[in-house]
């Protein structure tokens, strides 16, 4: 069965300092992976998609198929960064559903 | 970009009665959206995929006599939480799928249902 795991409920880092949200995954085919945020009080928005292989916000994700990770990286968090970060993983031959991570609070303190 | 919306934005209803959610993508067309129910501090559970112009697909565990979904149009989906109870209080997000934006989904505000 897919899962996707978040082991940090919260993340607490200084802002400057660099960001690593960890997501790891299982799924038996091809995945694709997302980052979605949820700014307070904000409904939930896509980050980045692994297959795009863009840098958002300054934000970035690799993944590796070996070690079934999906992490997201930031070199330098800013305070606006602050919020819920869901990973997410669709099942292609499922119509495209979406199973989420528990997410992780990233919280970019002064 | 793409918006959804949601119809009620919160909801409170005595236990036993009926209460409708909708959710509309306003400026494209969605053949397929999704509810999601969300408990507090928890991640998102998908309940149903919702196809335009057929039924439901419930995930395991869901009772879809219990929340009905009509996917009428292309631009509205509703949720029908029937008979609700306390333990439906939750929040309900809806998602809808672009087809041209490339398997993105883009997501409503929620609706936080509370059953008296």
């Amino acid at each position: 069965a897919q899962r996707v795991t978040q082991p940090e409920k919260l993340l607490s880092v200084f802002k400057g300092a660099p960001v690593e949200l960890k997501c790891n995954y299982s799924y038996s085919g091809s995945p694709e992976l997302f980052w979605y945020v949820q700014y307070s009080r904000q409904r939930l928005q896509l980050l980045l998609r692994h297959i795009s292989r863009e840098s958002i916000k300054g934000f970035t994700a690799d993944l590796n198929k070996g070690e079934t990770s999906f992490h997201l990286k930031k070199p330098f968090a800013q305070e606006e960064d602050s919020a819920m970060y869901y990973c997410a993983l669709s099942h292609t031959g499922g119509g495209n559903k979406l199973t989420f991570g528990t997410g992780t609070q990233l919280k970019v303190e002064l | 970009g793409a918006v959804v919306s949601q119809h009620p934005s919160w909801v409170i209803c005595k236990s036993g009665t009926s209460v409708k959610i909708e959710c509309r993508s306003l400026d494209f067309q969605a053949t397929t959206m999704f509810w999601y129910r969300q408990f507090p501090k928890q991640s998102l559970m998908l309940m149903a995929t919702s196809n335009e112009g057929s039924k439901a697909t419930y995930e395991q565990g869901v009772e879809k006599d219990k929340f009905l979904i009509n996917h009428a149009s292309l631009t509205l989906s509703t949720l029908t939480v029937t008979s609700a109870h306390p333990e439906d209080s939750s929040f309900y997000i809806c998602s809808a799928r672009d087809s041209v934006s490339y398997n993105e989904q883009f997501f409503g505000p929620g609706t936080r249902l509370t059953v008296l």
